[in-house]
């Protein structure tokens, strides 16, 4: 069936350097995607959102950039701090068809000092 | 402050007991929704509800029930037809079924022994 994945389960980066998180797609007609950030015990917090009709959103310090030719999304954020490491979640929504968001399994992002 | 809030935070019950897990938000919105989410794996939909007196199921709903009586509460029975209810439940809202943000409360840990 379709789903939503994330090629890394675990990135570390070092503080101050940039963080890159990517997940694959495999519905096509996708138009809505999320990124969701999860800190331990805690609910999900959006972080920010993309349509289909767009290649890129820039938030504050983030990123978001969507490939629909290879369908693929990432999370770009820069100069990462101790306070993004964290789970990220991408998810993806048929918001035409009013269809249910699917979510991916998420990357643990751990940032080194 | 606006918001989504569950409770207990944790919760420990016997294996045959039903337990209800409280969700409330005052942010006006008119869908509700629960998820559950296993180490390792994404959100899973259990219920959701598009406005009071409501609700739907979801991919997972086998052993538990809702109700959705006032348009801020959305409360889950996990019930002793639950095969494998220890989890961390997750309620969000949005302010259109599906086709919104979803804005997600802390989360309740239930673990059932």
């Amino acid at each position: 069936g379709e789903s939503v994945g994330l090629h890394l389960p675990t990135l570390s980066v070092q503080e101050g350097d940039n963080s890159i998180i990517n997940c694959a797609y495999s519905n096509s007609a996708s138009d809505y995607f999320i990124w969701y950030k999860q800190e331990s015990g805690k609910g999900p917090q959006f972080i920010i959102d993309i349509r289909s009709n767009m290649d890129k959103r820039q938030g504050q310090r983030v990123t978001v950039l969507l490939n629909k030719t290879v369908k693929h999304l990432s999370l770009q954020i820069a100069a990462t701090q101790p306070g993004d490491s964290a789970v990220y979640f991408c998810a993806e929504n048929l918001s035409s068809a009013g269809n249910m968001l699917t979510f991916g399994g998420g990357t643990r992002l751990m940032v080194k000092p | 402050d606006g918001g989504i809030t569950q409770s207990p935070k944790y919760l420990f019950r016997k294996e045959g007991q039903n337990v209800t897990l409280s969700c409330e938000q005052n942010l006006n919105h008119d869908a509700m929704y629960w998820y559950r989410q296993d180490p390792g794996q994404g959100l899973r939909l259990i219920y959701y509800s598009q406005i009071v007196n409501d609700f739907q199921k979801g991919d997972i709903a086998e052993g538990y029930s809702v109700s959705r009586e006032k348009k801020e509460s959305f409360p889950l029975t996990v019930t002793s037809a639950q095969k494998n209810p220890t989890a961390f439940y997750l309620c969000a809202s949005s302010i259109e079924l599906f086709l919104n943000e979803q804005y997600f409360g802390p989360g309740t840990r239930l673990t059932v022994t």
